[in-house]
């Protein structure tokens, strides 16, 4: 099945600062997103982007999918940006799968 | 529109004990899926259902079954509950495939802890 690995594990950033999360996967894909998990467990869908480009207020997110790989943008970073951050990814047939995270923690 | 809707929310089980998680959805979508998320982890699927009536495995199927008893409910069951059954478990569903757009939205989870 295809494989999903996302860079990096942990960041740790002060508030304000610009970050990058970044997403490969090892197939051709027909559904990618990314989701927030906060600190209580809750899944947050943030986008559904198989393709192209999106934005939604501090938070853009962009997939090439000929190259496989898909960026989560959090710009001017805020406390409430903590928690891990999660892409899944589909392939041919109905198994969306996740990597494994990246812990984000926002400094005041 | 309550979306994706898991019962129970907490749950603590004593070793060998069986208990079922039910999971409903009000979006019409044809596919449902069970994951596991362990302290620490991603989540990783234990089976799911392309639509009613058909079940498949997923990563870890081992001591899980399911039933997509109609197209709004899937449930999970443990029939003999191992510690190493401990873990958040979350339903999801989304559009069936081949659809324009398969987003798949999840519901709160549900804590489970067998001691």
């Amino acid at each position: 099945g295809i494989q999903v690995e996302q860079s990096p594990p942990d960041l740790i950033l002060q508030e304000g600062a610009n970050s990058t999360l970044r997403c490969n996967f090892s197939d051709s894909v027909n559904n990618l997103q990314w989701f927030h998990q906060n600190p209580w467990g809750q899944l947050i869908n943030l986008f559904y982007i198989p393709s192209g480009t999106k934005q939604n207020g501090r938070l853009s997110a962009t997939t090439v999918a000929t190259e496989r790989y898909s960026l989560l943008y959090i710009s001017s970073s805020q406390t409430t940006d903590s928690g891990v951050y999660f892409c899944a990814a589909k392939a041919a047939g109905n198994k969306l799968t996740f990597g494994g995270g990246t812990r984000v923690l926002v400094k005041p | 529109n309550a979306g994706v809707t898991q019962t129970p929310k907490f749950q603590v089980l004593k070793t060998g004990q069986s208990m079922t998680l039910q999971c409903a959805q009000d979006m019409n979508h044809n596919s449902m899926y069970w994951y596991r998320q362990d302290p620490g982890m991603g989540l990783r699927l234990i089976y799911y259902s392309a639509s009613e009536g058909t079940t498949d495995k997923g990563e870890v199927p081992n001591g899980y079954n399911v039933s997509r008893l109609n197209k709004r409910e899937f449930s999970l069951r443990l029939e003999s509950a191992a510690p190493s059954q401990t873990s958040v478990y979350f339903c999801a569903s989304s559009p069936r495939q081949g659809a324009r757009r398969t987003e798949a939205f999840f519901g709160q989870g549900t804590r489970l802890t067998v001691v």
